[in-house]
């Protein structure tokens, strides 16, 4: 079973800045078949990534994904105040589709 | 548009089962594969396993092996999931998410629905 894990456990930062997202795997997996979602609060999550680096339909640009192997980033350009969530990675294409634990975005 | 409506929620004792529905419609159901995914009150997400409604066929993650059962209708396109033994660390919100692309990620989610395990 591919490990993800997720840091930092949580980020605060403020409108407009830079938001850097980690997620690591316990093994290289295939094909970068790694997604990335948002959920906030009392709702069902929200597909932002998948391929590592493929945004979703009707995701804004400033989302953006990265990386290969075992390494992988979501970068948010400049935060909004709608982007305060938490955020989970997924592997796919495998079973189990394991996520990681999440890293919550706070406003500073 | 894609939506995805599952059943309202529910409240089990220990020991017992419980058989959640997600309804599909928008899109040809049959050509997507469905996920379930748990979440537990404070905590992340779970993967608990894909169905194919096409031909039936399914995996579960190997935790729930032999508790949980995913079967689909086509004919009213819905998809269940039933989880049997429950306990109390099975309260969670529980998920269906469509599968674009067949052992992938999932693109459209329902809106998840609530089982409380409690004696």
């Amino acid at each position: 079973e591919i490990v993800l894990t997720q840091s930092p456990g949580t980020l605060s930062l403020s409108p407009g800045e830079r938001a850097t997202l980690s997620c690591r795997a316990s093994q290289s997996f295939s094909s970068g078949y790694l997604a990335w979602y948002q959920q906030k609060p009392g709702q069902a999550p929200r597909l932002l990534i998948y391929g590592a680096s493929s945004r979703a339909t009707d995701i804004p640009d400033r989302f953006s994904g990265s990386g290969s192997g075992t390494d992988f980033t979501l970068t948010i350009s400049r935060l909004e105040p709608e982007d305060f969530a938490v955020y989970y990675c997924q592997h796919y294409g495998s079973s189990p589709y394991t996520f990681g634990q999440g890293t919550k975005l706070e406003i500073k | 548009q894609v939506q995805l409506v599952q059943s309202g929620a529910e409240v089990k004792k220990p020991g017992a089962s419980v058989k959640l529905s997600c309804k599909a419609s928008g899109y040809n159901f049959t050509s997507y594969y469905m996920h379930w995914v748990r979440q537990a009150p404070g905590q992340g997400l779970e993967w608990m396993g894909i169905i194919n409604p096409s031909a039936g066929t399914r995996i579960s993650a190997q935790k729930f092996q032999g508790r949980v059962t995913m079967t689909r209708d086509t004919s009213t396109s819905t998809v269940y999931m039933e989880l049997s033994s429950l306990r109390s660390e099975d309260t969670a919100v529980y998920y269906c998410a469509r599968d674009p692309s067949r052992w992938s990620y999932q693109d459209y989610w329902g809106q998840g629905t609530l089982v409380t395990v409690s004696s």
